[in-house]
């Protein structure tokens, strides 16, 4: 069954330092992978997407993210995290199951910002 | 545009009493998606709607009802609340169910406690 997991549940980074997240999904075809954010009482915000080409792909506020397709991952980076990062973050797959996309989250990683 | 908006923000019910959490998206999305969020358990899919006049089950539709009003609006329906339910409701939206991986776009959620 298609699965998308996130090894870490929380992680703690001081501002300025880098970020790494990771996921890693189970799927047989060509995924389609998503990194959502979510602040404190807020909804979902969509950060990036990757649906083919280039391997490493741009999103909002900073952040990228690698596919790499040998080790089953799409881990999400930035080079220098402000406090504002502060958020919960989400990685999900998108199976096309019983006629219609399901996307499947990750349980998410809670990322906290020292000052 | 508002996007994806969600009454109640916040509710408290009994145990057994009934209600309706409202959706509505002014994106002329075709698709419409309820999901609950509890911790630990990222998102869980509990009915989507793939055009207007359609509604189908997701992961976790036990418990609930949902309406497909106009291609606007799609409500989610505790008929019964239980304990069980006390959970975070986020709405979404895309352009279609089967398209190349349509990006869902959530609403700011609907906190719920059954007590």
């Amino acid at each position: 069954a298609q699965s998308v997991t996130q090894p870490d549940i929380h992680i703690t980074v001081s501002e300025g330092a880098s970020l790494e997240l990771r996921c890693n999904y189970s799927y047989g075809a060509t995924p389609y992978l998503f990194w959502y954010v979510q602040s404190p009482g807020q909804g979902l915000q969509l950060l990036l997407k990757y649906f083919s080409g280039d391997t490493l792909v741009q999103g909002i506020k900073g952040f990228e993210a690698e596919f790499k397709r040998s080790q089953s991952s799409f881990n999400l980076r930035k080079p220098s995290v402000h406090w504002s990062d502060a958020a919960e973050y989400f990685c999900a797959v998108v199976t096309f199951s019983g006629g219609y996309n399901k996307l499947i989250f990750g349980a998410g990683t809670r990322l906290a910002v020292h000052p | 545009n508002a996007g994806v908006t969600q009454t109640p923000k916040f509710q408290v019910l009994k145990t057994g009493q009934s209600m309706t959490l409202q959706c509505a998206q002014d994106m002329n999305h075709n698709s419409m998606y309820w999901y609950r969020q509890d911790p630990g358990m990222g998102l869980r899919l509990i009915y989507y709607s793939a055009s207007e006049g359609t509604t189908d089950k997701g992961e976790v539709p036990n418990g609930y009802n949902v309406s497909r009003l106009n291609k606007r609006e799609f409500s989610l329906r505790l008929e019964s609340a239980a304990p069980s339910q006390t959970s975070v409701y986020f709405c979404a939206s895309s352009e279609s169910v089967d398209g190349d991986a349509d990006t869902q776009y959530f609403g700011p959620g609907t906190r719920l406690t059954v007590l």
